[in-house]
């Protein structure tokens, strides 16, 4: 069964200061790889997705992910945090074809100290 | 915007009733998916409709149903509702299933009292 694990429920860093929130999937075949994004009180809006190709991707708001087929792993990235980037993280897996589903953690809570 | 509309944004009833939960999915946007977010479950996938059938089912409750229709907008079922029902409760659609991104409504938030 597919599955998503984000390990870190709360995360705090400084404005300014770069970010990495963890990511790990189990999927059976190649994975399609996303990251979302929660403001609260909102719904989830796409921040990034691989499908294939480059394993690093650049996504909205100056997002960047990696997929490591050897580790499992797609890492959302983010050189410098802005306070305006405080909100949850969804990362989700899904695959192909129209029965597939989107499998999401458990999210990743961002809080940005000035 | 993402084009996805859920109906109502807000509910609130009581232990024991029954309430309809209603999507419209982005245009042309075959696949509906529906989620359940509470503080301690998390994002919770509960059913997947393409086209009118349903094609992956989640940890979705016997009181809970849900149905697509030929307009291809969706309806959650909750029924016999009970206090643990309270979450928020997003409607997802996007062209192919699981192989392109979702694009999420702003929820329904259901209170259960």
């Amino acid at each position: 069964a597919q599955s998503v694990t984000q390990p870190d429920i709360h995360i705090t860093v400084s404005e300014g200061a770069s970010l990495e929130l963890r990511c790990n999937y189990s999927y059976g075949a190649t994975p399609y790889l996303f990251w979302y994004v929660q403001s609260p009180g909102q719904g989830l809006q796409l921040l990034l997705k691989y499908f294939s190709g480059d394993t690093l991707v650049q996504g909205i708001k100056g997002f960047e992910a990696e997929f490591k087929r050897s580790q499992s792993s797609f890492n959302l990235r983010k050189p410098s945090v802005h306070w305006s980037d405080a909100a949850e993280y969804f990362c989700a897996v899904g695959g192909p074809g129209t029965a597939s589903k989107l499998t999401f953690g458990t999210g990743t809570r961002l809080q940005v100290t000035l | 915007d993402s084009g996805v509309t859920q109906t109502p944004k807000h509910l609130i009833t009581a232990t024991g009733q029954r309430v309809t939960l209603r999507c419209s999915p982005r245009s042309g946007d075959l696949s509906v998916y529906w989620y359940q977010q509470s503080l301690d479950q998390g994002l919770q996938f509960l059913i997947q409709y393409y086209n009118g059938e349903e094609r992956a089912k989640g940890n979705i409750l016997e009181r809970f149903s849900a149905q697509q229709f030929p307009d291809l907008h969706s309806e959650l079922n909750l029924s016999s509702l009970e206090l643990g029902d309270s979450a928020l409760y997003f409607c997802a659609s996007n062209k192919l299933g699981g192989g392109s991104e979702a694009f999420f409504g702003q929820g329904t938030r259901l209170t259960v009292v």
